[in-house]
C-alpha cells in the first residue's frame, strides 16, 4: 500500500528485554516522526528525522530509547532493557516536506508494546 | 510554549444532531492548528488544518473548525452527526519549523442511534 506501515503491530516483551520497532514511511517522504501514546492519552513526540539526520530527540524519555534512519527511509526505534512504563502504542508519521510545520503528517497504525 | 487543552474528555450526541468538540490553544505566535481523528485499530487521520489563511476551515466528512484568536479557541463542529463519526478526536498544535505535533488529551465522541 501507499501509506505508512509499522511492524510488528503487537509486541509483548518481558521486563528487561530489548525490542526493535520498524517504520516504513511513505516513499520519498523527507520528514519522519516517532510518537508514544500511553493508554487513554494523546500521542507525545519522541524524535524527528530529516532524511537520515536525527534533528530532534528531545522527547526520548531515557537513554534506553534509541532511533535511527540510516538511509533516510526506513526507521527503527529501539528500546533497551524494557520497563513496564514503556508499555504504549508507538506511532510513526511521515511528511513530504523538510519543514513540516504546515503540512499533514501521515500516521502508521502503530505498534502496541506490552511489557510484562 | 505551545499547548492545547481539550475541554471535554467525552461527548455524547444523538445521530443527526450537531457536534461540538472544544479546544483552546496556547501559543506565543500564530500557530498551526490541526484536528486529527483516531478510529479504533486505525491510524490517525487528518480532519483539517489551520495555517493562518481563512479562519473558518473546512475539512473532510463535513467537519469544520473556526480559529478565534481573541478566544484562543479552535473548536471542531459538524452540523449532523453520523454513527461513523464515533471515534477519538485530537486537537493538535505544531511546534517549531520541524512540525513536531503537540496533542491534546483527546475527546471521545459517542454517537447514539
Amino acid at each position: 500500500g501507499a501509506g505508512v506501515s509499522q511492524s510488528p503491530r503487537y509486541k509483548v516483551a518481558k521486563r528487561g528485554q530489548d525490542v526493535a520497532l520498524r517504520c516504513d514511511p511513505i516513499s520519498g517522504h523527507v520528514s519522519l516522526f516517532w510518537y508514544q501514546q500511553a493508554l487513554g492519552q494523546g500521542p507525545e513526540f519522541l524524535t524527528y528525522f530529516q532524511n537520515e539526520a536525527q534533528l530532534d530527540k528531545s522527547g526520548l524519555p531515557s537513554d534506553r530509547f534509541f532511533a535511527e534512519r540510516p538511509e533516510g527511509s526506513v526507521s527503527t526505534l529501539k528500546i533497551q532493557r524494557t520497563q513496564q512504563e514503556d508499555s504504549a502504542v508507538y506511532l510513526c508519521a511521515s511528511s513530504s516536506r523538510r519543514l513540516a510545520n504546515l503540512d499533514e503528517q501521515f500516521f502508521g497504525p502503530g505498534t502496541r508494546l506490552t511489557v510484562l | 510554549a505551545q499547548s492545547v487543552t481539550q475541554l471535554d474528555s467525552h461527548v455524547s450526541v444523538s445521530e443527526g444532531t450537531p457536534v461540538l468538540l472544544r479546544c483552546n490553544y496556547s501559543s506565543s505566535y500564530s500557530p498551526s492548528l490541526f484536528w486529527y481523528v483516531q478510529h479504533p485499530n486505525k491510524g490517525l487521520q487528518l480532519l483539517l488544518k489551520y495555517t493562518s489563511a481563512a479562519t473558518l476551515v473546512k475539512g473532510i466528512n463535513g467537519f469544520e473548525a473556526e480559529f478565534k484568536k481573541s478566544e484562543t479557541s479552535f473548536h471542531l463542529t459538524k452540523p449532523s452527526a453520523h454513527m461513523s463519526d464515533a471515534a477519538e478526536y485530537f486537537c493538535v498544535v505544531s511546534k517549531g519549523n520541524t512540525g513536531k505535533l503537540i496533542f491534546g488529551q483527546g475527546t471521545t465522541l459517542q454517537v447514539k442511534p
